[in-house]
């Protein structure tokens, strides 16, 4: 069974800096894209950001655009999200999904982790 | 961006009850369509893919269908487990979008 292991949400002040990272279990992490959810309190999902499994086609949501960052590191099993200029309006649960692979558009958001809750508040 | 317009935002039903829940695209996915069933502190599970393949694992009772714009979700019978949130997302096109959600309870 993939699992997906979210980590790095915290609370901090706008304007701040924070790192997600998502750890890959049990999948065969350099075959997959990767992708970026989240849910802010009372509202529906978002998509933040997607990475290629080779590291191309790197995509971010308008949102986010020019403050956060993904990458990925293939060796650890891990993709990385580089949050700058934290905004209160990026308090939400963050979640990583599995991206597709390079033969199998459908593995996309087969799997997910269970969440990184991140608050921006002064 | 494509929006994705779900129906019911929330729905009261009983065991043994069929439940169908709804989304709209704003313009054509073709079959880029997944639901999505979400319990709290739990991560989502992928329930139908490609509009109506159901996922492995996932219990029969569970049925997808549509193409284009109009696309459902069925729930045959409901059981105990099934009381959570649904989502739809679409992945035909950037920026990836989700339905807002439908709460069974």
């Amino acid at each position: 069974q993939v699992q997906l292991v979210a980590s790095g949400g915290g609370v901090v002040q706008p304007g701040e800096s924070l790192r997600l990272s998502c750890e890959a279990f049990r999948l065969t992490f350099s075959y997959y894209g990767m992708q970026w959810v989240r849910q802010a309190p009372g509202r529906g999902l978002e998509w933040v950001a997607s990475i290629g499994y080779d590291e191309s086609n790197i995509r971010y949501g308008e949102s986010v655009r020019g403050r956060f960052t993904i990458s990925r590191d293939n060796s650890k099993n891990t993709v990385h999200l580089q949050m700058s200029s934290l905004r209160p309006d990026d308090t939400a649960v963050y979640y990583c999904a599995q991206g597709p692979s390079r033969s199998d558009f459908w593995s996309g958001y087969r799997n997910w982790g269970q969440g990184a809750l991140v608050t921006v508040s002064p | 961006d494509i929006q994705m317009t779900q129906s019911p935002s929330s729905l009261s039903a009983s065991v043994g009850d069929r439940v169908t829940i709804t989304c709209r695209a704003s313009q054509g996915i073709t079959n880029s369509l997944g639901w999505y069933q979400m319990k709290p502190g739990k991560a989502p599970e992928r329930l139908i893919y490609g509009s109506s393949t159901l996922e492995n694992g996932v219990p029969s009772r569970f049925s997808g269908s549509g193409s284009g714009t109009e696309f459902t979700l069925t729930i045959s019978s409901l059981q105990p487990e099934d009381f959570a949130t649904y989502f739809c997302l679409q992945q035909h096109r950037y920026p990836h979008t989700f339905g807002q959600g439908t709460k069974l309870e």
